[in-house]
């Protein structure tokens, strides 16, 4: 069974840094790209980021570019969401996601529980 | 980016009710689009993908169409657990993904 739990999540002030994981299980882990996809509360779904399966490449929507770094580590089975010059509006439960397939752009049959990052004073 | 607009925002139906959402992509996609359900509280669950292919384990009355810029999701029965937003994803000409805003269906 394919298990993502996410962690990370914090109360940070504007301007502050936070780094999110994804530990992943019930699957071969560097066989897929993974993504972030992130909802603020009550707000619908925006997709965040994604990375490839050897992490060589990765792509970011515009609101985040320059600030959210993702990564992985395959030895470890896990994904990471580097989070910097965090604004309010960053604010948001966050979920890693599985693609179906090994296509880097593709549907997502697989998500974590989340994990909620409020950035606020 | 492609922007998708979903249709209606919110609605409310009756058990046994047949409900239909639409989703309308600012360019064409061709098939590249996913539809999911997420009740309250609760995370995403995928329905279709490839606009019309029914993910293993969803109910048959969930059915979905449509190519190039119009698609619709139906439900062909509307049963009390099917309470939840419903969203639209594309997948093509990515990045970004894109989202709909999502449909709020409620029992009447």
């Amino acid at each position: 069974e394919v298990q993502l739990v996410e962690s990370g999540g914090v109360v940070v002030q504007p301007g502050g840094s936070l780094r999110l994981s994804c530990a992943a299980s019930g699957f071969p882990f560097d066989d897929y790209p993974m993504h972030w996809v992130r909802q603020a509360p009550g707000k619908g779904l925006e997709w965040v980021s994604v990375i490839s399966w050897d992490g060589t490449s990765t792509y970011s929507t515009d609101s985040v570019k320059g600030r959210f770094t993702i990564t992985r580590d395959n030895n470890k089975d896990s994904l990471y969401l580097q989070m910097n010059s965090l604004r309010t509006e960053d604010t948001a439960f966050y979920y890693c996601a599985k693609g179906l397939d090994s296509n880097l752009w593709t549907y997502f049959d697989s998500w974590g529980q989340g994990t909620l990052v409020t950035v606020s004073s | 980016d492609i922007h998708m607009t979903q249709s209606p925002s919110s609605l409310s139906a009756s058990v046994g009710d047949r409900v239909t959402i639409t989703c309308r992509a600012s360019q064409g996609i061709s098939n590249y689009l996913a539809w999911y359900q997420q009740k309250p509280g609760k995370v995403p669950k995928l329905l279709i993908y490839a606009a019309s292919t029914l993910q293993s384990g969803v109910p048959s009355r969930f059915s979905g169409s449509g190519s190039g810029t119009d698609f619709t999701l139906t439900i062909s029965s509307l049963q009390p657990e099917d309470v939840a937003t419903y969203y639209c994803q594309n997948y093509n000409s990515a990045p970004p993904i894109t989202f709909g805003q999502g449909t709020r269906l409620e029992i009447k």
